[in-house]
């Protein structure tokens, strides 16, 4: 089946530090997601990249898929105590009726 | 506010009890979702609805019975439940087309259960 490597697994850096995450896949996805999920609470969508090569920001947040639509990064400028979370990356492609396939998440702490 | 509301936040139950966790979503989407969360394992799929239909079971164990009463609402029903059923049962829902296109999921807050 398909899947997705998101690395690293966990980060622990330094405030004001920037960050950089990762998704890649031997597979093709035509819509990359980027998730938030803060402890105790349900994941929340931060970006959606819906063409290859598509550069997104939200805020200090800035996210690309891939030329080849195998890959997708996600980066944060200037890191504050509240971006502390679970990212997940997603993939969607139209072949599996749409279904989106998680990444194993990158959990981000930061130190103030 | 997600929009996605998933009740209790919190369950603990034994092994021989039988419980239900309720979600309901106020987007008007048409397809809704259950995902398992463990430590340190990527999210698991277990369960779609697709206007009222259920139309993905990934190989999840029949103690685990889902219900789906209207697009808005649905319901996962616990029985005989294992200590290795503890997680955070994630709800989801999305307004899935029947052509393809993008399909981005509102999660709800979890349901957090211990199975003793």
């Amino acid at each position: 089946g398909q899947q997705l490597n998101q690395s690293p697994q966990s980060m622990f850096i330094q405030e004001g530090e920037d960050v950089s995450m990762n998704c890649t896949s031997s597979s093709i996805f035509n819509t990359w997601l980027w998730y938030k999920q803060d402890p105790g609470e349900g994941p929340v969508l931060l970006i959606a990249l819906y063409k290859a090569g598509e550069l997104t920001s939200n805020g200090r947040l800035t996210a690309q898929s891939g030329i080849t639509r195998k890959d997708s990064f996600l980066n944060i400028s200037a890191s504050i105590p509240s971006d502390v979370g679970i990212y997940f990356c997603a993939g969607q492609t139209h072949n599996a009726g749409n279904m989106l396939t998680f990444g194993g998440g990158t959990r981000l702490m930061v130190k103030p | 506010e997600t929009g996605v509301t998933q009740t209790p936040r919190h369950l603990v139950m034994g092994m021989t009890n039988k419980k239900s966790l309720k979600c309901e979503q106020h987007l008007g989407h048409n397809a809704m979702y259950w995902y398992k969360q463990s430590a340190k394992k990527p999210l698991e799929l277990m369960f779609v609805y697709n206007f009222k239909e259920q139309t993905e079971n990934n190989s999840v164990p029949s103690r685990f019975s889902p219900e789906c009463p209207n697009s808005s609402h649905l319901f996962l029903h616990l029985h005989t439940l294992q200590p290795e059923d503890s997680a955070l049962y994630l709800c989801a829902s999305s307004h899935r087309g029947r052509s393809s296109g993008a399909n981005v999921l509102t999660f709800g807050a979890g349901s957090r259960l211990t199975v003793l």
